[in-house]
């Protein structure tokens, strides 16, 4: 298993311009969450999906868009990049069995290797 | 409205002592509580967990220490050694696999 995978590892954009973050999980995780770390402030939840069709926001959903048309796929959007989104985005993902808690199995969350994206 | 406390933001430890990271909590709903470890270029990855019907945890060097009624928890890692050297986030969640609510992080580097 490739576990969480996230492209690109690196981008440079301008002010205004628009990307997607992509995250890909082969985990058969029906949860999966976008996170931005900025330095000394810890992880903020951006967005989160608890199936393919089911998102929600987070702490600082302002300025990204996500969507989740499948279980493995939880791409992240951002319109008009503007400075303050230069960050390192995680995305990462878990599975939750409704009615079990078993104490590792559901509650774990998997990250990818990060996207550093620099806003210019 | 910060969650979860953590400190000290940074720690250097000589080789073969114990490192202490505290995290305290606000919301008494908070019922599974786990510490992520980072490296650098790298995504967190769970170290260890507790929930708060136990009030130690200890898996090889690494021990979380819970204090209910403080609403507190710690991370002990005893024998440090400078492989582990990374950052540590302290972390909470409800019951239901909401999401969990991360601390600011503590960089760890242990000295030789």
């Amino acid at each position: 298993n490739a576990g969480v995978t996230q492209t690109p590892k690196f981008r440079i954009l301008k002010i205004g311009q628009s990307m997607t973050l992509q995250c890909a999980q082969d985990m058969n995780h029906n949860y999966m969450y976008w996170y931005r770390q900025d330095p000394g402030m810890g992880l903020k939840l951006i967005y989160y999906s608890v199936g393919a069709g089911i998102t929600d926001k987070g702490e600082v959903p302002n300025g990204y868009n996500v969507s989740r048309s499948t279980t493995e796929y939880f791409p992240l959007r951002l319109e008009l990049a503007a400075p303050s989104q230069t960050s390192v985005y995680f995305c990462a993902s878990s599975y939750f069995l409704a009615g079990k808690t078993p104490f590792k199995g559901t509650d774990t969350q998997y990250f990818g290797p990060g996207t550093r994206l620099t806003v210019l | 409205q910060q969650q979860v406390k953590q400190s000290p933001q940074s720690l250097i430890v000589q080789k073969g002592g114990i490192s202490i990271i505290n995290c305290a909590y606000e919301n008494t709903a908070f019922d599974y509580f786990p510490w992520y470890q980072q490296f650098p270029g790298k995504g967190p990855a769970l170290l260890i967990a507790i929930r708060p019907d136990v009030s130690e945890k200890k898996e090889g060097r690494f021990t979380i220490s819970f204090n209910k009624s403080a609403k507190q928890f710690s991370l002990h890692i005893m024998d440090s050694q400078p492989g582990d050297s990374a950052t540590y986030f302290c972390a909470a969640s409800m019951r239901g696999n909401t999401p969990l609510v991360f601390g600011k992080g503590t960089r760890l580097s242990v000295i030789a």
